[in-house]
């Protein structure tokens, strides 16, 4: 059974600041990840999606790498923002029978302070 | 595009009654799938659906179900509601397993 785990549970940072978020998965055998922020109450937002042959994807300020071998990921994020607080989910997926089912974390709380 | 829409966005039942759920895919997406999001458990996977057909199903109890449509929406139904399907129920839609694109969820509070 996949398992993915994500550290820390909360990050509090001073604005400004560039952070990393940790994502760990048990099962190499993946399709792909993807990293999500969810504003509270609110749905999810993709942010960055590695394809299983990818090492790493960039969109802005936001940086993902995968290391499939050692399974782990990381979100980089640069010069954090206040409007960059929300929590960040990571997700695994992996393929059976041409279904893909996610797999998440439990996410980081990120709190930027102004 | 449109994104992903769920309707209602949110519901309060009662203990014993049931509910339906339904979740709009982004156009041209014919992979539906639902997760359930709770406090304690996370985000956790119901079911997947393609082309109307099943074709995934989580660890979850036979009173929750599901179907999809030949226009791709989906319904998911929860009979026998409990206090522990309180939770935002998430659909997401997908073109062939690439990237999922959620909708803003649909918050069932069950009393």
């Amino acid at each position: 059974k996949q398992e993915v785990t994500q550290i820390p549970a909360a990050l509090s940072v001073p604005e400004g600041e560039n952070l990393v978020l940790n994502c760990s998965f048990t099962d190499s055998a993946i399709y792909n990840l993807q990293w999500f922020r969810q504003d509270p109450g609110k749905g999810l937002t993709s942010l960055l999606l590695i394809q299983s042959s990818q090492r790493e994807q960039t969109s802005g300020r936001l940086n993902a790498s995968l290391d499939k071998s050692s399974g782990r990921s990381t979100l980089y994020i640069a010069a954090s923002q206040p409007g960059d607080s929300a929590t960040y989910l990571c997700a695994v997926a992996y393929s059976g029978a041409g279904s893909y089912q996610l797999t998440f974390g439990k996410g980081t709380k990120l709190s930027v302070i102004p | 595009k449109a994104g992903v829409t769920q309707t209602p966005r949110y519901l309060i039942k009662t203990r014993g009654q049931q509910v339906t759920l339904s979740c709009s895919p982004i156009s041209g997406h014919r992979s539906v799938s639902w997760y359930q999001q709770t406090p304690g458990q996370g985000l956790q996977f119901l079911f997947e659906y393609f082309s109307e057909t099943q074709r995934n199903k989580g660890n979850f109890p036979g009173r929750f179900s599901g179907r999809q449509f030949s226009n791709s929406r989906s319904e998911m139904n929860v009979s026998t509601l409990e206090l522990g399907d309180s939770a935002l129920y998430l659909c997401a839609s997908s073109h062939e397993g690439y990237e999922q694109y959620f909708g803003p969820g649909t918050r069932l509070t069950v009393t």
